[in-house]
């Protein structure tokens, strides 16, 4: 059973059309979650990072907010150029008092123009 | 803008090779990782490093897989006996010292193995 959990796994919008995308997860001892926009064949570039509920962060067109057990990453008005893979990742307590970082299998994203 | 680096940017080997995947980090950065993701699934966790020794692994990281930081600049991981089923994208982060866990990537390794 994965940790984390994406949906929906693909979505396609309409330029202008805006939409949210959700990341739910399971593990205990939440560090950080964190969103990352990857583009095929290329690693994972960081979007947000948030660690508590209730709070929000904000850039250009996408807006991150977290729950107790979820997360949404809302894109308003998107332009083509946000087609990409969108990934949520945590950050929780692992046994050598480090973190331990569990990814989700994303969303892939296309946009319409 | 400072970005990791890693080299080659594609390997192929054969079943049983060793293989040495390297890494530059963003140079004020203390925490370093290792990820792989196979053709169409998820970023998955191998290894985290600071301070000169492993702070967490995966299932994933088996005997099979080291780390190491040989120098101030490099980080690399060495698969010691590759199989087929290590056939992905291996990619290097790092985090800077302020404690946000912000994680830079970078561009990955395509390890093929024949």
């Amino acid at each position: 059973e994965d940790q984390v959990t994406q949906s929906p796994e693909a979505l396609r919008l309409q330029e202008g059309e805006s939409s949210s995308l959700n990341c739910s997860y399971t593990v205990s001892g939440l560090r950080g979650l964190f969103w990352y926009r990857q583009d095929p064949g290329k690693g994972p570039e960081f979007l947000f990072t948030l660690y508590s509920a209730g709070e929000e962060k904000e850039k250009e067109r996408l807006k991150a907010t977290l729950t107790k057990k979820e997360s949404f990453l809302h894109i308003t008005a998107p332009k083509p150029e946000d087609s990409a893979t969108y990934l949520c990742a945590v950050f929780w307590g692992g046994s050598g008092g480090s973190y331990i970082p569990t990814f989700g299998r994303g969303t892939s994203l296309i946009v319409h123009p | 803008e400072p970005e990791v680096t890693q080299t080659p940017s594609h390997q192929v080997t054969q079943m049983g090779q060793e293989v040495i995947l390297r890494c530059v980090p963003i140079s004020n950065h203390l925490y370093f990782y290792w990820y792989r993701q196979i053709l169409g699934q998820k970023v998955e966790f191998l290894v985290s490093f600071y301070n000169n020794e492993i702070s967490e692994k995966s299932e994933i990281f088996d005997d099979q897989f080291s780390v190491e930081r040989p120098d101030g600049s490099n980080f690399t991981l060495k698969i010691r006996s590759t199989k087929l089923e290590d056939s992905a994208m291996y990619f290097c982060a790092s985090t800077p010292p302020a404690g946000t866990y912000e994680q830079y990537f970078g561009p990955g390794t395509r390890l093929t193995v024949t």
